[in-house]
């Protein structure tokens, strides 16, 4: 495996399920993300890990929980969604760093879900 | 108010022609980073260009290239000879310098560019 990946790629449940998504960088990056993209809404931050601690939670509703438990490796735990948080979900991960510097975020495929 | 504003929601261009796609920001920042990120249907995020604050020339990647006007807080992005396979979502996004620990990027709402053959 190469670069970002997430899975599954597609995920239907009910507002009652728990259920997980997961992410996973093959580029030895030390920052992954969370984004949220609605339909006609720009691209929303969720969660910014840097080394493993979180450092950004973007007012997001505690039905959405991140977890980090090591650099490569960062999961989106869903329970009791609503209809409206049907969206495409995208991990993404970068080099940390301080200063402007050249380090853009590489993203995964995504995951499609919806909640019915 | 947005930080990142792309006004142009679809653009139509001729196969082998140009394409300007506008892209302008609100920072009081001077130091930060411009991106342009490609979404093809596929639904991945493909990085394009980049372009710091600090930079004196336009940077460009191929077909790819930025038109940086610092004043006017704009960071338009040219494909030139554009290709069916250019036919995507594309979106403009900003870094801001962030406690010296982040990498946030703040994203436009994005040009839906069709490519006509």
């Amino acid at each position: 495996e190469t670069g970002v990946t997430q899975t599954p790629r597609h995920l239907v449940m009910g507002m009652t399920n728990k259920k997980s998504l997961k992410c996973e960088q093959h580029l030895g990056h030390n920052a992954m993300y969370w984004y949220k993209q609605s339909a006609k809404k720009p691209l929303e931050l969720m969660f910014v890990y840097n080394f493993k601690e979180q450092t950004e939670n973007n007012s997001v509703p505690s039905r959405f929980s991140p977890e980090c438990p090591n650099s490569s490796h960062l999961f989106l735990h869903l329970h009791t969604l609503q209809p409206e948080d049907s969206a495409l979900y995208l991990c993404a991960s970068s080099q940390a760093s301080g200063g402007i510097g050249y380090n853009e975020q590489f993203f995964g495929p995504g995951t499609r879900l919806t909640v019915l | 108010a947005q930080k990142i504003t792309q006004t142009q929601p679809g653009m139509f261009v001729q196969e082998k022609e140009a394409v300007t796609l506008d892209c302008t920001y609100d920072t009081s920042d001077q130091s930060y980073g411009l991106f342009w990120y490609k979404q093809p249907s596929s639904g991945e995020m493909i990085f394009l260009i980049y372009q710091g604050s600090y930079d004196e020339q336009n940077a460009t990647e191929g077909r790819y290239s930025l038109n940086f006007q610092k004043a006017r807080k704009s960071a338009n992005l040219v494909i030139s000879a554009s290709q069916l396979g250019d036919s995507a979502m594309y979106f403009c996004a900003m870094r801001e310098v962030y406690n010296n620990a982040g990498n946030m990027l703040t994203f436009g709402g994005g040009t839906r560019l069709m490519v006509k053959p």
